[in-house]
Formats: structure tokens, C-alpha cells, sequence
């Protein structure tokens, strides 16, 4: 099963900035940290993922913890769009060959209030 | 470039037909999986296939499905006799390879009668 914690749901404010938490106390040294989104009626969208340093892309940045043992998805400036279920997912780097599919936990339910 | 294409997007079957799910992966990604989501559920992995391999079919049940990818072609979830707890989303993803992010599809609904 999903080794991360994530809370069950957050609200936000249009155009203002959400903080994602994922607590992940039992990664390992070779596990990607990747983040997946799920708008309503539609199929999960990458968003973004990490190993050690903090990322940024097009869509929002992820702060990973010095230990590891937790990270951040940023939005800069929430939409209406960005309401959905975040799901953060670890990832193996040595997948050993049959290893490639995702464990998906409950998310956080994003709820973004004009 | 076109993203991960399913078909039908909706599928009605009553108890004990067969339904049919097809998948064409994004161009140039060869690596395929199949989730199913229940309602109010997160997505969990049925199967994994790499062109004419399975590589993983340890989320998929014994009886009754059967998942296909190949050389021609796009990927099938084969479901018979079904059964009102079949009735799900089902998803497909594809990859370049299996470090690389998977991309979704919209699923196919599943509605058992």
C-alpha cells in the first residue's frame, strides 16, 4: 500500500498560494517523490517529482524536506482549474524490473473557493 | 502530440457479457498499465505490459480478465462474464519507460446492469 500520508482535504482561495504537505517518514534512500493530480471526471495528470533537491516546472514546485521524510507540492497562485484530489507517490529508482506501477493513496481534496 | 487515447469512454453491459477496453498509448511510449477505480476510491494497478509481454498482472484478478498489448495496435482489458462488481472507471496510463512519469487516459465507465 501507499506509503506516504496526506491530509484528506484542503481549501484554498483563488489566486493565493496552497501548500501541499506529504509526510513520507519511512523513505528510502532510492524512492522518486511524485506528485499526480486528479481533476473530476478525468484521468490522474503528472505534475511533478523529485529525489533530493527542490524542483520547479510550468505547474507548481515541490520542497523536499533535508531528511526526506516529508515534502511540499506548491501552487503559486490557485485557480478554479487546480480543484482536485493530489495524490504524492513514491517510486522506486530500483525497480527491478516489473516494479513500474503506481500506489495510489486517498489524496488531498483540493477545494478552491472563488 | 495526441495524449493517451480510451475507448468508449462510456460502456453499458448487463451480468455475464463480455466487455472489451481498448487503449492507444501516446506516441513512442511502449510500457502500458491498467487501473480501475470504485467509486469514491483511489486508482489501484491491475497490470502492467510492455508490447506482447505482461511484465505485472499482480492487481488483476485470476478469473475473468485478461489484458493484451500487441505489436499492432492499441492495448485490451478483457473482461467476461461480468459481474455488477466490475462496474468502475477504468484507466489506462502509458510511460517511455518505466522511470519515466506515466501520462492517463480519460478511462472508460463501466456500468454493469
Amino acid at each position: 500500500d501507499a506509503k506516504t500520508t496526506q491530509p484528506n482535504s484542503m481549501e484554498s482561495n483563488e489566486e493565493e498560494p496552497v501548500h501541499l504537505p506529504c509526510n513520507h517518514s519511512t523513505i528510502s534512500g532510492t524512492d522518486y517523490i511524485h506528485w499526480y493530480r486528479q481533476l473530476p471526471s478525468q484521468g490522474p495528470e503528472y505534475v511533478i517529482h523529485g529525489l533530493t533537491s527542490n524542483v520547479n516546472n510550468r505547474m507548481a514546485s515541490l520542497a523536499i524536506a533535508e531528511d526526506r521524510k516529508s515534502s511540499t507540492l506548491i501552487l503559486h497562485r490557485a485557480t478554479l482549474r487546480d480543484a482536485a484530489v493530489y495524490y504524492c507517490i513514491l517510486r522506486d529508482l530500483n525497480y527491478g524490473g516489473s516494479q513500474g506501477n503506481l500506489i495510489f493513496g486517498k489524496g488531498t481534496k483540493l477545494s478552491v473557493k472563488p | 502530440n495526441a495524449g493517451v487515447m480510451q475507448n468508449p469512454r462510456h460502456l453499458v453491459r448487463r451480468r455475464g457479457q463480455e466487455a472489451r477496453l481498448r487503449c492507444s498509448p501516446m506516441k513512442g511510449h511502449s510500457h502500458v498499465y491498467w487501473y480501475r477505480q470504485l467509486p469514491e476510491e483511489g486508482l489501484k494497478f491491475m497490470v502492467y505490459l510492455q508490447k506482447e509481454n505482461i511484465i505485472d498482472e499482480s492487481g488483476m484478478p485470476k478469473e475473468r480478465f485478461s489484458a493484451e498489448f500487441p505489436k499492432e495496435g492499441p492495448s485490451i482489458l478483457r473482461i467476461q462474464q461480468v459481474v455488477r462488481g466490475d462496474s468502475a472507471a477504468y484507466f489506462c496510463a502509458s510511460s517511455k519507460d518505466q522511470l519515466q512519469p506515466q501520462h492517463f487516459g480519460d478511462g472508460t465507465r463501466l456500468s454493469i446492469l
